[in-house]
Parts: structure tokens; sequence; C-alpha cells
């Protein structure tokens, strides 16, 4: 089955606790993004990636970190979470860099807070 | 960077109404999406207009787009209770995609 998968579902940790959630799909997709969604902002991007070892920052990176060694991994990092990264993540991928044609695959999200 | 707004923020309606979207955009896009969110799940793609695309239908969804105004509108006809979710437009601009604040409908039985 196509999907887009994300880990952990939930996670609670402390303050400046590094940690990572990965994210990984199976459709051989070159674009995968990172967003998170926030009451009242609606979805905003993190970071993407267009393909193996291409990153490029959205709209709010600071506190993040983002590698893609591998096509079908896309893992987010934050080195000293804090409060305000308290969110809801979604990884996304599409075939391409989104062209006229793409649309992106969401997986489940990752409920984070961080206290 | 900007984002779209969905307009209204919240609707409610009876099953078999139709229910009408906006959202207006601020970039020259590429193409512009709709997507579906129930509550505090993924995301799921709903239909894509491309720029040169002044109307799509998918089903009970209908959407249009009008660029002059850099605008976008979605319809979905004969609603179901199951329509109950958020609704999101994206406007896709180079590689990058903006999201809308959404419009949460209300589909009651």
């Amino acid at each position: 089955e196509a999907q887009v998968t994300q880990n952990p579902r939930y996670l609670i940790t402390v303050t400046g606790k590094k940690l990572t959630v990965t994210c990984s799909q199976n459709m051989n997709h070159e674009y995968m993004s990172w967003y998170r969604q926030d009451p009242g902002l609606g979805l905003r991007q993190i970071y993407y990636s267009m393909n193996v070892e291409v990153t490029d920052k959205g709209d709010v990176p600071e506190g993040y970190k983002v590698s893609r060694k591998e096509k079908r991994n896309f893992p987010l990092i934050l080195e000293s979470p804090s409060p305000n990264q308290t969110s809801l993540y979604f990884c996304a991928s599409s075939r391409t860099g989104l062209t006229s044609t793409d649309t992106q695959y969401f997986g489940p999200g990752t409920r984070l807070t961080v206290l | 960077s900007q984002q779209g707004e969905e307009d209204p923020q919240a609707l409610s309606i009876q099953e078999g109404e139709n229910a009408t979207m906006n959202c207006s955009y601020k970039t020259s896009i590429n193409n512009l999406q709709w997507y579906r969110q129930n509550s505090g799940r993924g995301l799921v793609h709903l239909i894509l207009i491309r720029s040169n695309e002044r109307e799509k239908h998918s089903g009970r969804l209908r959407v249009t787009l009008d660029t002059s105004k850099k605008s976008s509108s979605l319809l979905i006809t004969a609603s179901r209770a199951a329509d109950t979710a958020s609704y999101f437009c994206a406007e896709t601009s180079g590689s990058r995609l903006t999201f809308g604040e959404g419009t949460q409908l209300t589909v009651n039985p």
C-alpha cells in the first residue's frame, strides 16, 4: 500500500532533550516536506527536500534540522526542543517537486508536546 | 511568506445543501490545490486546478479559479454528514506549497 509513515505518532518530552521524528515513504517520491500545524495558523512548511542530499528551508525552519540521505526517509530533528515547538507535525511527499500536476501525500501526523 | 486565506472560517449546513468555500492567495501560482482534513488526521488531496484552468469537476466537487482576482472556490454539492471536515486551499509556487488557515465545515444530519 502506498503510504507515508511517521513515528512516533505521539510524543511528550522536556525542554532541551534532542528528539527525532522519522518519516518514510514507499512511493519512490523525490520530493518530501515537513509541516507544522497550529490552531489559527494553518499548516506552515518547515523544510523540504527536492531529492537525496538536497534540502531547503520553508517558512519556519528555526529550531529544526532535516536530512535526506536516502530517497525514502526524511527525518525531522529537534536538537533542543522548546515549548513553542509543541505542535502537530506532518510529513508529506510527492513524485517530483510540485510541478503543475503533482499532489502531496500526507502522513498521519505526530503530536509533539514539549514541557 | 504569505498564506492564503479561506472564507468562511467555519460553515454549518444541513445534509443535502451545497457548501461553498472561498480562498484568496497572494503569489503567482503554478496550481492551486484543495485538501481535506478530518479532525487531527493527515490531509487528503481532493482536487488540483492549474493556473491556466478556470473550472474543474470531480464527483460532487467543483473548483473555480480566478487568477485576476487571485481567488478560488470549492463547491461541494449535495453535502453529506461524512463531508464534515476542515478544508484547506494550498497555493503552489515554485517548489513551495503554502496553505491557508482552512474552513471548518459541519454538515448536520
